[in-house]
């Protein structure tokens, strides 16, 4: 089955102990992306990659790192989680970073930071 | 600054009940306009794309319109059915970003 996977599905953690969310999809997409959505404010991009070992800022990247080793994976580095980061993340994927192509989401990832 | 503003943030409707939800936006240049429902606990999943030259497009019970002199886009949702509640949410494409509305709601009741 054509998907996108995340894992964990929920997490729960204490401020500044370093935490990964993983992300993988099996469609072959080159253009890859993470969100957060929080009440009252939608989604908004934190980082996105065009192709493997292609990366770029969203609109809010501070505090998040990621790398694109492979073309099916892009995990989610927060390497000193704050409360803000308290938010439900989705990661998705496109064939191609293309003006009319669909994005794919995973399932999301609730994470909360005590 | 680019921006997608969707109305009402939230509504209740009885099964088998028609409901318009609405998207304003002042994303320039435009691309494209997509409609996404959100079920409780997953990601979003894509009903419609619009471009700029078309002005209604239907998928089922779903018909989403779009005035691109306004920048207005409407979603209307037929006879609603309880699998409808979920949240809806659009976004909008320039050249190269996506915006994304703040999403609207929907509750259907039996």
């Amino acid at each position: 089955e054509a998907q996108v996977t995340q894992n964990p599905r929920y997490l729960i953690t204490v401020t500044g102990k370093k935490l990964t969310v993983t992300c993988s999809q099996n469609m072959n997409h080159e253009y890859m992306s993470w969100y957060r959505q929080d009440p009252g404010l939608g989604l908004r991009q934190i980082y996105y990659s065009m192709n493997v070992e292609v990366t770029d800022k969203g609109d809010v990247p501070e505090g998040y790192k990621v790398s694109r080793k492979e073309k099916r994976n892009f995990p989610l580095i927060l390497e000193s989680p704050s409360p803000n980061q308290t938010s439900l993340y989705f990661c998705a994927s496109s064939p191609r970073a293309g003006l009319r192509n669909e994005q794919f989401f995973g399932p999301g990832t609730r994470l909360t930071v005590l | 600054k680019n921006q997608v503003e969707q109305s009402p943030q939230s509504l209740i409707i009885l099964e088998g009940k028609n409901c318009t939800l609405q998207c304003n936006y002042t994303v320039s240049p435009f691309s494209n306009l997509r409609w996404y429902k959100q079920d409780t606990g997953r990601g979003p999943v894509s009903l419609t794309i619009m471009t700029f030259s078309e002005n209604t497009k239907s998928n089922g019970r779903y018909t989403a319109t779009l005035d691109a002199d306004t920048k207005q886009s409407s979603l209307h949702i037929t006879a609603s059915q309880l699998s409808d509640s979920a949240s809806y949410i659009c976004v909008v494409r320039n050249d190269y970003k996506l915006s994304f509305g703040a999403g609207t709601t929907v509750t259907v009741r039996a």
